[in-house]
């Protein structure tokens, strides 16, 4: 089925551990986003990519990273981990940012110890 | 103050009964309102698209911009347990070219 897939689904961390977040899609979509959703706080922008070749922060970018490898994929990386970063990841795409609707994957539940 | 407010609710409802979601926003510039549905553990699907001031209807559901009051609602006639789900509200539009959501409303509705 067409759509966003993330990987992986589950993930623990200790502190101070590094991981990166897979999102691919395969609508050829020009614009791919992560999100992190807390209890309370809804879904807050980390990163988004408008079109192949670039990256924006979003509302809370502090301590994450990404790439657009393609036009097609999206990673986030937690360079150092920390409980604050416990949340539930969410990659989205558009045909063109924000005017469309957008494809969300998923999720990747994330807990840091 | 959030450029998108929403009641977190839970709302609980009895079957068949009509629900009424809402959100207000804050500034004006906004002219894309959405309402995404999100079932637990699953990722949002968009669920309604409205482009400018009026309502849009879809089956049991009904999308309604007020761009003068600044205040976008979704109307669930005849709901059913499956409609049991969080519904976020998002709004884009600006020179921004990322989604603007609200915190999102869980409803329950008891068979």
């Amino acid at each position: 089925n067409a759509g966003v897939t993330q990987t992986p689904k589950f993930q623990v961390l200790k502190t101070g551990q590094s991981m990166t977040l897979q999102c691919a899609q395969d609508m050829n979509h020009n614009s791919m986003y992560w999100y992190r959703q807390d209890p309370g706080m809804g879904l807050r922008l980390i990163y988004y990519s408008a079109s192949e070749g670039t990256t924006d922060k979003g509302e809370v970018p502090n301590g994450y990273n990404v790439s657009r490898l393609n036009k097609r994929e999206f990673s986030l990386r937690l360079e150092s981990a920390a409980p604050s970063q416990t949340s539930v990841y969410f990659c989205a795409s558009s045909e063109v940012g924000d005017t469309y609707g957008y494809t969300f994957g998923s999720g990747t539940r994330l807990t840091v110890v | 103050q959030k450029e998108v407010e929403q009641d977190p609710g839970p709302l609980s409802v009895p079957e068949g009964a009509i629900v009424s979601l809402n959100c207000t926003y804050s500034n004006s510039a906004f002219q894309y309102f959405m309402w995404y549905r999100q079932y637990s553990r699953k990722g949002p699907e968009l669920l309604m698209y409205t482009y400018s001031s009026g309502n849009k209807e879809d089956g049991r559901f009904t999308a309604q911009v007020d761009k003068s009051s600044k205040y976008i609602s979704l109307f669930i006639r005849d709901s059913q347990p499956s409609d049991s789900a969080t519904y976020l509200c998002a709004i884009g539009g600006r020179s921004r070219r990322a989604l603007t959501f609200g915190s999102g409303t869980r409803l329950q509705v008891q068979p």
